[in-house]
């Protein structure tokens, strides 16, 4: 079965500095995509980054990257240079193909708290 | 361009009430998906629909029935509120199969009392 394991229930990291979000995952798959989402404390859920199974280079999306290791099945966010605005939860996805449209399977969270 | 809107953001049952949550799209994406988020859970998959007319269960379907009469609305029911649909719900809808990103609802904040 599909699983997605976050062990960190909340970080702290002071503004500016950087922080490594953990995630790993469970799937016999072969093809699968990760996803982190950030969720403030407003409620929305944002989309920060995408990873695909099959990609050679770990995914940059400005200040996001995510550190891909497939074989220990890992799929961390690094956050650079936090800002205050970063503070909120931070969920790892993965899409796991069921019937033909793949669903998301969420981790529990990290709550991140950047502070000055 | 408003994205996926969800109506109503917050609502009170109490247990035995039906209500209907809608989540509209403008997007033309073919895949909608009803979530619920629990405290101290991810989001958990209710049920979607990979088109219009279709519709499919997902992790925790029971309590709750979706309509996905036009390609651009996917509704959810509940037929009678129990104090555990407590919760938030979000819906979701993305563009194509080996989904990229899917794009997500404000949410809806539902208690049951």
């Amino acid at each position: 079965a599909q699983k997605i394991t976050q062990t960190q229930p909340g970080m702290f990291v002071q503004e500016k500095e950087a922080v490594t979000l953990d995630c790993t995952y469970d799937t016999s798959d072969p093809s699968y995509g990760l996803f982190w989402y950030k969720q403030p404390s407003s409620g929305e859920m944002i989309f920060l980054i995408y990873q695909g199974s099959y990609d050679q280079q770990n995914a940059t999306e400005g200040r996001y990257s995510l550190n891909f290791q497939k074989a220990r099945k890992s799929a961390n966010l690094v956050i650079s240079a936090s800002q205050l605005g970063d503070s909120a939860m931070y969920f790892c996805a993965m899409s796991a193909l069921t019937g033909n449209t793949d669903k998301l399977i969420f981790g529990t969270g990290t709550r991140l708290q950047v502070f000055p | 361009n408003a994205g996926v809107t969800q109506t109503p953001k917050f609502r009170v049952l109490k247990t035995g009430q039906s209500m209907t949550l809608l989540c509209a799209q403008d997007m033309n994406h073919e895949y909608m998906y009803w979530y619920r988020q629990d405290p101290g859970m991810g989001l958990r998959l209710i049920h979607y629909s990979v088109g219009e007319g279709t519709t499919a269960k997902g992790e925790v379907p029971d309590g709750y029935n979706v309509s996905r009469l036009k390609k651009q609305n996917f509704l959810l029911g509940l037929e009678s509120a129990a104090p555990s649909q407590t919760s938030v719900y979000f819906c979701a809808s993305s563009s194509w199969t080996g989904a990229y990103e899917q794009y997500f609802g404000p949410g809806t904040r539902l208690t049951v009392t």
